[in-house]
């Protein structure tokens, strides 16, 4: 079945740009998504990109997708004391799968 | 907005009691989802629903069953409750179309003694 990864932490400066790395392994994933977590909340939905897209721009947040690589990432740019939260990406065939989380830590 | 909410937040539960956890949604959407979300393994789905009276096993339905008797409302329940599933337990819903993307409520952290 599809597989789902990212790294489980990632820490950076208030102001500097955080990057969150995602690898799924099934090519005929349709949707791809990101959602934040706040602590003792539930996940709310970032953005999400089609897999025939390259890019997409939101404000403050990039998501690249390399299908050839199968990797999707999601750049926060300006980072900020509230963007701390845990990331999940989910990619969608028949349906959807997420990976386990990546822990954003913002210091001042 | 959509709406998913959750009976409780928090919840303590003895070993061996039946348990129910309630969602409901407030946008009309024929998808519904549980997972279980743990430490280190992200999320897990349980059970989902794609309409009313219908059910689908996850990947983890052991020991867990689901009641949808109307749209807007999707049931978890723990026949017998054991410690191991003591865990965050998150509610989705969705659209059928077009994209797909999932709503979710702020979860109830059950806790199994």
């Amino acid at each position: 079945g599809e597989d789902v990864e990212q790294s489980l932490f990632l820490s950076v400066r208030e102001g500097d740009s955080s990057v969150i790395n995602c690898t799924y392994t099934d090519s005929s994933s349709t949707y791809l998504y990101w959602y934040k977590q706040e602590p003792g909340a539930g996940l709310q939905l970032l953005t999400y990109i089609f897999s025939n897209m390259d890019m997409k721009q939101d404000q403050r947040l990039t998501v690249l997708l390399n299908k050839k690589d199968k990797h999707l990432s999601l750049r926060i740019a300006d980072t900020q004391t509230g963007d701390s939260a845990i990331y999940f990406c989910a990619v969608r065939n028949d349906k959807l799968i997420f990976g386990t989380g990546t822990r954003l830590q913002v210091f001042p | 907005d959509v709406k998913v909410t959750q009976s409780s937040r928090y919840l303590v539960k003895r070993t061996g009691e039946k348990v129910f956890l309630e969602c409901v949604q407030d946008m009309d959407h024929e998808n519904m989802f549980w997972y279980r979300q743990d430490p280190g393994l992200g999320l897990r789905l349980i059970y989902f629903s794609y309409d009313v009276k219908m059910k689908e096993k996850g990947d983890i339905p052991e020991g867990y069953s689901v009641s949808r008797e109307k749209k807007e409302r999707f049931s978890l329940i723990l026949e017998s409750a054991s410690t191991n599933q003591t865990s965050m337990y998150l509610c989705a819903s969705s659209p059928q179309v077009p994209s797909y993307e999932q709503y979710f409520g702020p979860g109830t952290r059950l806790t199994v003694t």
